[in-house]
């Protein structure tokens, strides 16, 4: 089955400054990758996610590119806020599966600092 | 925006004791999965459900799980016999066809149970 890595498993920053997380990803049939952030408590949220016929996708702060030949993605936050901090999961679709079921990354956790 | 509602948020049992956890997934969709968040730890697939059937479970989702959807409305998980080691939080979620290709609402997760064996 499929298996998902995720890194660095946490990462602080400085307000404003950019940061970056990385998922590989195990196999080359998955499709679909989306992101999650989840506060403390709360449901996985998603943020932004990526099919396997894109390269690149953006929105306003947050950017993932997915690389299909190496088999691996990577969240972009740039211009970082307070309010980004959180842990982020990334997934991956399990493919030929009728449910769908998403494995997910083991998770970043994400402090910006003041 | 449609939500997928989870009743009780905590439930505290001792163990040994059943108990069920509540889903009412958003109405059109079609799939619904149960996930299971122990804390500080990843979001682990338990089991998804379509058609009035698994359609899937993973190695965690033993004998002393099972789900139902008893109404048309609700989607339920009962674990049989508690164990300390089932203390986490439980999500489910729903998905409707064609939300991996861009269509429809897409993958959506409820706001949780959180579960406490003692």
């Amino acid at each position: 089955g499929e298996n998902v890595e995720q890194h660095p498993s946490t990462l602080s920053v400085q307000e404003g400054d950019s940061a970056v997380i990385k998922c590989t990803y195990s196999d080359s049939a998955s499709n679909y990758f989306p992101w999650y952030k989840q506060e403390l408590g709360k449901r996985p949220q998603l943020i932004i996610d990526i099919r396997s016929n894109v390269g690149e996708k953006k929105d306003q702060r947050i950017a993932v590119t997915l690389n299909k030949t190496a088999k691996h993605f990577s969240l972009h936050i740039t211009e970082t806020q307070p309010e980004d901090s959180a842990v982020y999961f990334c997934a991956a679709i399990e493919p030929d599966n009728y449910g769908q079921n998403f494995v997910f990354g083991p998770g970043t956790r994400l402090s910006v600092l003041p | 925006e449609p939500e997928v509602t989870q009743t009780p948020s905590h439930q505290v049992t001792q163990m040994g004791q059943e108990v069920i956890l509540r889903c009412v997934p958003i109405s059109n969709h079609l799939y619904f999965y149960w996930y299971r968040q122990i804390l500080g730890q990843k979001v682990e697939f338990l089991v998804s459900f379509y058609n009035n059937e698994i359609s899937e479970k993973s190695e965690i989702f033993d004998d002393q799980f099972s789900v139902e959807r008893p109404d048309g409305s609700n989607f339920t998980l009962k674990i049989r016999s508690t164990k300390l080691e089932d203390s986490a939080m439980y999500f489910c979620a729903s998905s409707d066809e064609g939300w991996d290709r861009g269509l429809g609402y897409g993958y959506t997760f409820g706001s949780g149970t959180r579960l406490t064996v003692v």
